[in-house]
């Protein structure tokens, strides 16, 4: 199974809004709501930003948000703050009930 | 609260087999609701599935691992593990364990909620 894609980086500026894209297939994103997205700062483990595409855990800034549309879903990070600077990964449920990860985002805060 | 913390050796000696084990606090790893997942990250690069298992036993692999992967669950330790045979230096990594959520209120999903901090293993002789 292949990498979902992702830019390998999106910079923005405190305040914008930035989004990273995740595209895969109609064996994974594409037919599926089962998409996630996770956070990772460097040397920790990754933490849980969104679910079904666009469901928030609780304690999760509503700054962050998702969507899908087609094979590709997005992460939508509004008001940039210092603190999102971070690496983003998408995964996605796959036909051959595996998963897979995308090949991650390095947002930069500039 | 919810914990997982890896253990295991952190270096392994090419063609031998890695095996690591997953220890779960604050909640049962026999609950139907969750799979128990490894997914490794080499250094300065992307999380790779490896795989996971269900309280049933069932398992579901990585193809691209899957003839090398072996994970087995220890409910009486509330423990899962994992085994990969043939190491060579591509598989160093920190490997990490995690519960995904596969149940809520009868309602089928899937996502990643407790991770554990991650281990690193190095294959070098």
């Amino acid at each position: 199974q292949s990498a979902l894609t992702q830019p390998a980086s999106v910079s923005g500026s405190p305040g914008q809004s930035i989004t990273i894209s995740c595209t895969g297939t109609s064996s994974d994103v594409g037919n599926y709501n089962y998409v996630s997205w996770y956070q990772q700062h460097p040397g920790k483990a990754p933490k849980l930003i969104i679910y079904e595409v666009s469901k928030r855990p609780s304690g999760v800034s509503n700054r962050f948000s998702g969507s899908k549309s087609g094979n590709t879903a997005s992460l939508t990070i509004s008001g940039l703050q210092a603190e999102d600077e971070a690496d983003y990964y998408c995964s996605s449920y796959t036909s051959s009930s595996t998963r897979v990860f995308g090949t991650g985002t390095k947002v930069t805060v500039l | 609260q919810v914990q997982l913390q890896e253990s295991g050796p952190g270096l392994v000696k090419p063609s031998q087999t890695l095996s690591l084990t997953c220890t779960v606090s604050g909640g049962s790893i026999s609950s139907g609701s969750y799979y128990w997942s490894w997914i490794r990250q080499p250094a300065g690069k992307g999380l790779e599935w490896i795989g996971r298992i269900y309280t049933s036993g069932s398992t579901n692999y990585n193809p691209s691992l899957k003839s090398r992967v072996t994970i087995s669950l220890d409910t009486s330790k509330n423990q899962f593990s994992l085994k990969l045979s043939s190491v060579t230096a591509a598989d160093t990594a920190v490997y990490y364990c995690a519960r995904e959520v596969v149940v809520v209120a009868a309602t089928q999903t899937y996502y990643f909620d407790y991770w554990g901090q991650g281990t690193l293993v190095t294959v070098s002789s």
